[in-house]
């Protein structure tokens, strides 16, 4: 099974807009976290925010936000005022114990089209 | 230089060639992965390195063989590649490998082409 999915491979928003993009989680641990990446087409995964398992409040970034409904298992990301530099891959990621240790498991990402 | 850098960014090689890739973070981390992104893949872990030592090999082919001189620096030797190989090498460092909330942040990646 998916541990992390993505369920949109692409999705388009009018610049100005907020725009929503799904991710879901299966874990069966009570201790995880959650993080977004941005890719833009040079490359670089860059990180835009975190979730705790235990934080009680959703987590803001500037216009970055994480919608975290953790009966749902869902870690939406939510982007408001869309900006063209916007456009890029995003990806879910879940932090979780692994083997003593910890591991980071990504999703297979979702493309975002800001249009003019 | 700031964040973690790579070199070279790009990289053609045949499947006789021996190439190196390098990492360089700046941000005082003290583990460093290499990943795999493939054209409709997810990303997949190749190797983790904390402390300078390897403490993760996902069973990845030992025509990559990584290297760690310090905390700092992380190398992906290659040769005798396969056509297959080709896509983008990821590297990236975070603080604390053992801690749920450790952040790994990346360079810009190497796009390998293998002809």
């Amino acid at each position: 099974a998916q541990k992390i999915t993505q369920t949109q491979p692409g999705m388009f928003v009018q610049e100005k807009e907020a725009v929503t993009l799904d991710c879901t989680y299966d874990t069966s641990d009570q201790s995880y976290g959650l993080f977004w990446y941005k890719q833009p087409s040079s490359g670089e995964m860059i990180f835009l925010i975190y979730q705790g398992s235990y934080d009680e409040q959703n987590a803001t970034e500037g216009r970055y936000s994480l919608n975290f409904q953790k009966a749902r298992k869902s870690a939406n990301l939510v982007i408001s005022a869309s900006q063209l530099g916007d456009s890029a891959m995003y990806f879910c990621a879940m932090r979780e114990p692994y083997d003593g240790g910890f591991k980071t498991i990504f999703g297979a990402g979702t493309r975002l089209f800001v249009k003019a | 230089e700031t964040g973690v850098t790579q070199t070279p960014r790009h990289l053609v090689m045949g499947m006789t060639n021996k190439k190196s890739l390098k990492c360089e973070q700046h941000l005082g981390h003290n583990a460093m992965y290499w990943y795999k992104q493939s054209a409709k893949k997810p990303l997949e872990l190749m190797f983790v390195y904390n402390f300078k030592e390897q403490t993760e090999n996902n069973s990845v082919p030992s025509r990559f063989s990584p290297e760690c001189p310090n905390s700092s620096h992380l190398f992906l030797h290659l040769h005798t590649l396969q056509p297959e190989d080709s896509a983008l090498y990821l590297c990236a460092s975070s603080y604390q490998r053992d801690s749920l909330t450790d952040t790994q942040y990346f360079g810009p990646g190497t796009r390998l082409t293998v002809l």
